[in-house]
C-alpha cells in the first residue's frame, strides 16, 4: 500500500501566485488533514475533513482553502500565496474504527517557498 | 483548547544509554490519547506509542515507553538501549476522545531534537 501521497513534494512560487497540494490516501480512512510544520513551532492543523464533502477550519486557516470531493483525496489550495506561507505541508489520515482508529498516518511532507 | 508542551528543545545521549523525554499537557477532558510521534531527517513523520487515557497501564513498544501520570497531566516517553537510528525529532501529541463522530486532528508540542553521540 501507497498510504499517504502528497504531490508536488517541491514547490517554489511568487508572492501572489496560486497553487494546489494534492493529498490522496488509499486506505479508505474517512478522516484527513492538512498540518504545516515551521522550525520551533511543531506541527499546526490547517484544515480537516471528517467526510466526503465536509470539511472544517483547524488552528491556522487564514489563506488556504480545500476541498474533498473524493473520499480518497483531499487538496489544499493557496489563492495568492504570501511569504509567510512558506513551510513544509503534511497531509495525515485516519481511520474511525479499528485497531489504527485515532492514529494519523502521515504523507512524506511538501516543502512550499514563496519568494 | 488544548495545550501540549515540550520543555527541552534538544536532548543528547551516549549510544545504549536511557533517555527520558518529558511532555506535559493541559486539557478540560477526561478521555483522551496521548502520542510520540519520531521524525528523521528524512521529515516522515513516525508513530512511536500510543496511550490511551483510559488505562492506567503505560504503553511500550519494545526499547520505547511511557511513564503517563493522568493527574499531573504528564506523558514522558523513555528510550533504552539508544541507538544512532533513534536520533530525530520527537513530538508529543494529544487527541481528544470522540464518541458518535467527529476528530479534529492531533495538537503537537514544539519537539525535541534528540541527538545518539556515538
Amino acid at each position: 500500500n501507497a498510504g499517504v501521497t502528497q504531490t508536488p513534494k517541491f514547490r517554489v512560487l511568487k508572492t501572489g501566485q496560486s497553487m494546489t497540494l494534492l493529498c490522496a490516501q488509499d486506505m479508505n480512512h474517512e478522516y484527513m488533514y492538512w498540518y504545516r510544520q515551521d522550525p520551533g513551532m511543531g506541527l499546526r492543523l490547517i484544515h480537516y475533513s471528517v467526510g466526503e464533502g465536509t470539511t472544517a477550519k483547524g488552528e491556522v486557516p487564514d489563506g488556504y482553502n480545500v476541498s474533498r470531493l473524493k473520499k480518497q483525496n483531499f487538496l489544499l489550495g493557496l489563492e495568492s500565496a504570501a511569504p509567510s506561507q512558506t513551510s513544509v505541508y503534511f497531509c495525515a489520515s485516519s481511520t474511525t474504527s479499528g485497531q489504527g482508529a485515532n492514529v494519523l498516518t502521515f504523507g512524506a511532507g511538501s516543502r512550499l517557498t514563496v519568494l | 483548547a488544548q495545550t501540549v508542551t515540550q520543555s527541552q528543545p534538544e536532548m543528547s545521549v551516549q549510544e545504549a544509554e536511557t533517555v527520558t523525554l518529558s511532555c506535559t499537557y493541559d486539557t478540560s477532558e477526561s478521555d483522551y490519547y496521548l502520542f510520540w510521534y519520531k521524525q528523521p531527517p528524512s521529515r516522515q513523520m513516525i508513530l512511536v506509542i500510543r496511550q490511551e487515557a483510559y488505562k492506567q497501564q503505560n504503553a511500550t513498544e519494545n526499547r520505547f515507553s511511557v511513564n503517563f501520570q493522568k493527574a499531573a497531566k504528564s506523558f514522558s516517553l523513555k528510550i533504552s538501549d539508544s541507538q544512532l537510528g533513534d536520533a530525530a525529532m520527537y513530538f508529543c501529541a494529544y487527541r481528544r476522545m470522540y464518541s458518535g463522530g467527529g476528530a479534529d486532528g492531533l495538537t503537537f508540542g514544539k519537539g525535541t531534537h534528540l541527538i545518539i553521540q556515538p
